[in-house]
């Protein structure tokens, strides 16, 4: 069965520090690959997204980056850590080109920036 | 370009009483409807899917929705709702992607 893995669950960094998030799913081929970001109070925000290594398409300007360095790996990064970018951070995965079944999210990571 | 709107942010109700969790979308062409769950500090979780056929569509935890392409809507519904499903709810639509609702904050009282 496919699973999706998040890490860490939480994080405490200082303001101008760097980030490092990480994504893996096992159990299928060639996912689609996102990452949503949740303030408090807040809907989902979507980030980034990736149909294939190498492949990232960012749906708003900010401060952080993302990169799929294997098939199965998605990362977010950030050189500088903003007050304004604490949040919730979700990891999903979806079967490309086949949105009948959905997103499947990891657990998230709570990003506070101190 | 598909669009969905949550129209309660918040919606408190006791224990035991049902409860109606409203959503609308806008699309051009047949869409796939979904709703997921959220727990505090927790990822998302399916509910339920509409893809085609009934337009009354049953989930987990006894929850259900019903599809009505008149109306362009996808309310989920509870005849009897628990502690346990305080929770964040969000609606979904997906054409070309996914887009996402507010989210429905609800909270249920003993």
């Amino acid at each position: 069965s496919q699973t999706i893995h998040q890490w860490p669950a939480t994080l405490v960094q200082p303001v101008g520090s760097p980030l490092s998030l990480e994504c893996t799913v096992e159990g299928t081929s060639n996912p689609n690959l996102y990452w949503y970001r949740q303030a408090a109070g807040r809907g989902l925000q979507l980030l980034f997204y990736s149909v294939g290594i190498g492949q990232i398409s960012s749906e708003v300007p900010q401060n952080l980056s993302a990169s799929r360095p294997q098939d199965r790996q998605f990362i977010l990064s950030s050189k500088k850590l903003l007050l304004s970018d604490s949040g919730f951070y979700l990891c999903a995965w979806s079967v490309g080109g086949h949105l009948i079944y959905g997103y499947t999210f990891g657990s998230g990571t709570r990003l506070t920036v101190v | 370009a598909q669009s969905v709107t949550q129209l309660d942010s918040q919606v408190p109700v006791f224990e035991e009483a049902p409860v109606e969790l409203r959503c609308n979308y806008s699309s051009s062409v047949s869409v796939y409807l979904f709703w997921y769950v959220q727990y505090p500090n927790q990822g998302l979780q399916l509910l339920l899917k509409y893809l085609s056929g009934s337009t009354l569509v049953k989930g987990i935890n006894g929850f259900e929705a019903e599809f009505n392409k008149s109306q362009t809507s996808f309310h989920l519904r509870k005849p009897s709702v628990h502690i346990s499903d305080t929770a964040e709810y969000f609606c979904a639509v997906s054409e070309n992607d996914m887009r996402f609702g507010a989210g429905t904050r609800l909270t249920v009282k003993p």
